[in-house]
């Protein structure tokens, strides 16, 4: 297996552009996450997916932010619009399960809205 | 919801020596607590977890601890090399399958010659 694939791995766009990032899940993993990473507010949680219904999106920030996950091997997140604030490493994980399971981390995409 | 703290946010030690991370949380319902580590520009990597019917887990030079009175764990490293350097994350989650991991801030260990 190729592990969790996101994509573009980088992204660099301007202030009130659409964003969209993808992800793939590992097969037969039922959890994917998506996380932001910064160096201010370190690892954050956004919303996570059970058998791609979405169960928490408390850590969505905005109504900007949306996700989906249409079936079990692809999910996006979308920032419409976009922000310089929103420059951040977005992760995508998935696990077997949610709660007690090793996540997988997919190699993030770099967002840079100028 | 639960809330965990991570000490030190950074740690410098020199090559040989061991290091000693330690995480706190706060929901007494969690019983998974993973560790993981992210070196410069990649992904956050499981390296070693522990659940709360056990106190303690080796794995070669990485053991962790865990206190589920006090409501504590604790990474250690043994002989710490240069490829040690990363961010080292700790995380607590309750048991479920709707449950979700909650992360620390991180530490900066950096390994020194």
């Amino acid at each position: 297996d190729a592990g969790v694939i996101q994509s573009p791995r980088h992204e660099v766009t301007e202030m009130g552009q659409e964003v969209t990032l993808r992800c793939k899940p590992i097969s037969g993993h039922n959890s994917l996450f998506w996380y932001r990473q910064t160096m201010m507010r370190g690892l954050e949680l956004l919303i996570y997916f059970n058998n791609n219904v979405p169960i928490d999106d408390s850590g969505m920030p905005e109504d900007r932010f949306s996700a989906k996950m249409p079936n079990a091997s692809f999910s996006t997140l979308k920032i419409q619009p976009s922000e310089p604030r929103d420059s951040a490493v977005y992760f995508c994980a998935s696990s077997l399960q949610a709660g007690d399971n090793e996540q997988f981390f997919g190699p993030g995409t770099r967002l840079t809205v100028l | 919801g639960e809330n965990v703290e991570q000490h030190p946010s950074t740690l410098s030690v020199q090559e040989g020596d061991s290091a000693v991370i330690k995480c706190t949380y706060s929901d007494s319902a969690s019983n998974y607590f993973p560790w993981y580590k992210q070196e410069l520009g990649k992904r956050p990597q499981l390296i070693i977890d522990i659940r709360s019917n056990v106190g303690e887990k080796k794995d070669q030079r990485i053991a962790v601890t865990l206190n589920k009175t006090a409501k504590h764990f604790s990474l250690h490293i043994t002989e710490t090399q240069p490829e040690d350097s990363a961010v080292y994350f700790c995380a607590a989650s309750p048991t479920g399958t709707a449950s979700k991991l909650t992360f620390g801030t991180g530490t900066r260990l950096q390994v020194t010659l």
